[in-house]
């Protein structure tokens, strides 16, 4: 079955530093994965897909993703945070069979300043 | 800014009404999906609909039901609203044909049952 996985409820980082949000998936075939992002009482924004190609890929707000298809991962990266990053993140695959999205659990992004 | 819109956008209700929650989208997108977004943030797939008069339970079992007459226009309605029902409810719509196309999502219905 596939599934995706979010292994932090909440990630707290200085304004300025870089941050990483985990995400790790399980797929048959090849992986079709997805960042959105969910800032407070609104719907989920796209943020960034990896579908083939380059495994570092860009996205919106500066963000980016790297895809690691040995460790099965697909961490969402940026290299100095802003506390108007501070927002619910969610992974998403694709799941090949029935072309539905599965989202992760979330991941709380909290930048101090 | 998003093509896609919910109405309302909060709701407070006694148990027993009926109610629905609109959904409408200007992309033309074929697919179209609601979301519940419990407090725990979780997302859980309700409803789809890949085109006129198709519609499709999703992988959360709810006793809402939807209908899809146009492609712009989404419904979901509760025939008897629980405090159960107690929720965000999220609509969202994505290109047919295209398995890599991100989903758009409107900003979303929160529902209170009292």
């Amino acid at each position: 079955a596939q599934s995706v996985a979010q292994p932090e409820d909440q990630v707290n980082v200085a304004e300025g530093n870089p941050l990483t949000v985990k995400c790790t998936y399980s797929v048959s075939g090849n992986p079709y994965l997805f960042w959105y992002v969910q800032y407070p009482n609104r719907g989920l924004q796209f943020l960034l897909k990896y579908i083939t190609g380059d495994n570092l890929v860009k996205g919106s707000y500066g963000f980016e993703a790297e895809f690691n298809k040995s460790q099965t991962s697909f961490h969402l990266k940026k290299p100095s945070a802003l506390v108007s990053d501070s927002a619910l993140y969610f992974c998403a695959v694709r799941d090949g069979n029935t072309g539905k999205l599965i989202f992760g659990q979330g991941t709380t992004l909290q930048v101090k300043p | 800014e998003a093509d896609i819109y919910q109405t309302p956008r909060y709701l407070v209700i006694g148990t027993g009404k009926k109610i629905t929650l609109e959904c409408s989208q200007t992309m033309g997108h074929d697919k179209m999906y609601w979301y519940q977004q419990d407090p725990g943030m979780e997302l859980h797939l309700i409803h789809y609909s890949y085109g006129v008069n198709s519609t499709e339970k999703g992988d959360l079992s709810s006793e809402s039901t939807v209908s899809r007459i146009r492609t712009e226009h989404f419904p979901l309605t509760l025939e008897s609203a629980r405090p159960s029902h107690t929720s965000q409810y999220l609509c969202a719509s994505s290109e047919k044909g295209h398995d890599n196309s991100p989903l758009h999502f409107g900003n979303g219905t929160r529902l209170t049952v009292t």
